[in-house]
């Protein structure tokens, strides 16, 4: 039973196009989180929601929009796709948002712009 | 403004031998300080975590000891394994407040 799932685990587009990552938690934790992980391995806050409300938004391009339908999942869409998005997406969750409170990561969606 | 420093970037220890990865913050604020691992095409997972009340907790063959004074604190693998040849991440955070992770440390366990 997979805690925290993504889909797809990979994907591979043009630049310019429209893509959306989905992320699941099974957990029934409130808060939700996106991070990209770099080609050096560095890991990022992107958005934060807490029972489906915005909570972090970091300086992220406006072509990058969360949502989260209700709090056991969040999407990420990604408009006009750039060569510089290419990294690996990770969705995230813990009971709350709390930053001392555990966060329990997905495996990740490796997106490739070609 | 990179708050968290890790070093270093990568490490090769012998099984069986010590492994210690170190952090410097910057941001007195900070108040939970925990290590995550990751392994090759999963997410990071919580490791251990210390909060700068204690100077050390040890869980396994894994310890965290914390300077306050100095702004630094270091994971020690006792015992390395292969099996912990992974990426390992310092974070800290101040109450209420995000998660700031260090760059990350490649360790490689040679049998």
């Amino acid at each position: 039973d997979t805690a925290v799932s993504q889909t797809p685990k990979y994907l591979v587009t043009q630049m310019g196009n429209d893509k959306s990552i989905k992320c699941e938690q099974n957990l029934g934790h409130d808060t939700m989180y996106w991070y990209k992980q770099d080609s050096k391995k560095f890991l990022k806050i992107m958005f934060s929601y807490n029972n489906k409300e915005l909570i972090i938004n970091e300086t992220v391009p406006n072509r990058f929009s969360p949502k989260s339908p209700d709090k056991a999942h969040l999407n990420l869409h990604i408009n006009s796709l750039e060569l510089g998005d290419s990294a690996v997406y990770f969705c995230a969750s813990s009971f709350t948002p709390l930053s001392n409170q555990p966060q329990h990561f997905g495996d990740g969606t490796r997106l490739s712009i070609l | 403004q990179q708050q968290v420093k890790q070093s270093p970037q990568s490490l090769i220890v012998q099984k069986g031998g010590i492994s210690i990865i170190n952090c410097a913050y910057e941001n007195t604020a900070f108040d939970y300080f925990p290590w995550y691992q990751q392994f090759p095409g999963k997410g990071p997972a919580l490791l251990i975590a210390i909060r700068p009340d204690v100077s050390e907790k040890k869980e396994g063959r894994f310890t965290i000891s914390f300077n306050k004074s100095a702004k630094q604190f270091s994971l020690h693998i006792m015992d390395s394994q292969p099996g912990d040849s992974a990426t390992y991440f310092c974070a800290a955070s101040a109450s209420g407040s995000r998660l700031t992770f260090g760059e990350g440390t490649q360790l490689t366990v040679n049998p």
